[in-house]
């Protein structure tokens, strides 16, 4: 089974800290992705990478950045975080872009 | 990315057929339709996908009518498991950029 870990399952930060949410997979996958979930809006797409370095805006890229230094790790950086970046962080991989693999999910907390 | 509309929620009892609409009139040639399923408190998991006709496998059935314009996921004789919320998502295979959508919140009860 494909399995892809997340950091943490709960994280609460003050605003203005600096927040790494770490994601890993197995399955060595090519692409790796970051969405935040947020009743009624669904799962929105941050960033996403499809090789090691390489890396792609999403629909909400603006707060976040990301980084992919080895192929099964890809990192989502709140450089300084904000109230509303508190929300549900996803990260999936996939071998190809429409069956994707998803972790359990991070919920952020930012007081 | 061709937009999709699906119902908000839908109520349905153990035991039942639950069909999910999705309608999706701007598809285009290349997109495909795939549908996601998730549980409360985990991301969401592939269910299945489909170009055209219909597709099945051991957890739900796919139907696509000739003209695309819309898709309807079948789950057969649903269980109280199977309260989730599921996603339809259309687009090409090499588009990178899904959207998911707020999805439709299917509960079944006793």
């Amino acid at each position: 089974d494909v399995k892809v870990t997340q950091s943490s399952r709960y994280l609460v930060k003050r605003t203005g800290e600096k927040v790494f949410l770490e994601c890993v997979q197995d399955m060595d996958h090519e692409n790796m992705f970051w969405y935040r979930q947020d009743p009624g809006l669904g799962l929105r797409l941050i960033y996403f990478s499809y090789d090691v370095k390489m890396k792609e805006k999403g629909d909400i890229p603006e707060g976040y950045s990301v980084s992919r230094e080895k192929k099964e790790r890809f990192s989502l950086i709140l450089e300084s975080a904000s109230t509303n970046q508190t929300s549900m962080y996803l990260c999936a991989s996939s071998p190809e872009s429409y069956e994707q693999y998803f972790g359990p999910g991070t919920r952020l907390t930012v007081t | 990315l061709a937009k999709t509309t699906q119902p908000i929620s839908m109520d349905s009892y153990e035991g039942q057929e639950v069909n999910i609409t999705c309608s999706h009139n701007n598809i285009a040639t290349n997109d495909y339709i795939t549908w996601y399923q998730q549980f409360p408190s985990q991301g969401p998991r592939f269910i299945i996908q489909g170009y055209k006709t219909k597709v099945t496998n051991e957890v739900a059935s796919l139907f696509i009518p000739a003209d695309r314009k819309s898709s309807t996921l079948s789950l057969p004789r649903v269980s109280l498991s199977d309260t989730a919320v599921y996603y339809c998502l259309v687009g090409d295979l090499d588009d990178y950029k899904l959207s998911f959508g707020a999805g439709t919140t299917v509960t079944v009860r006793a």
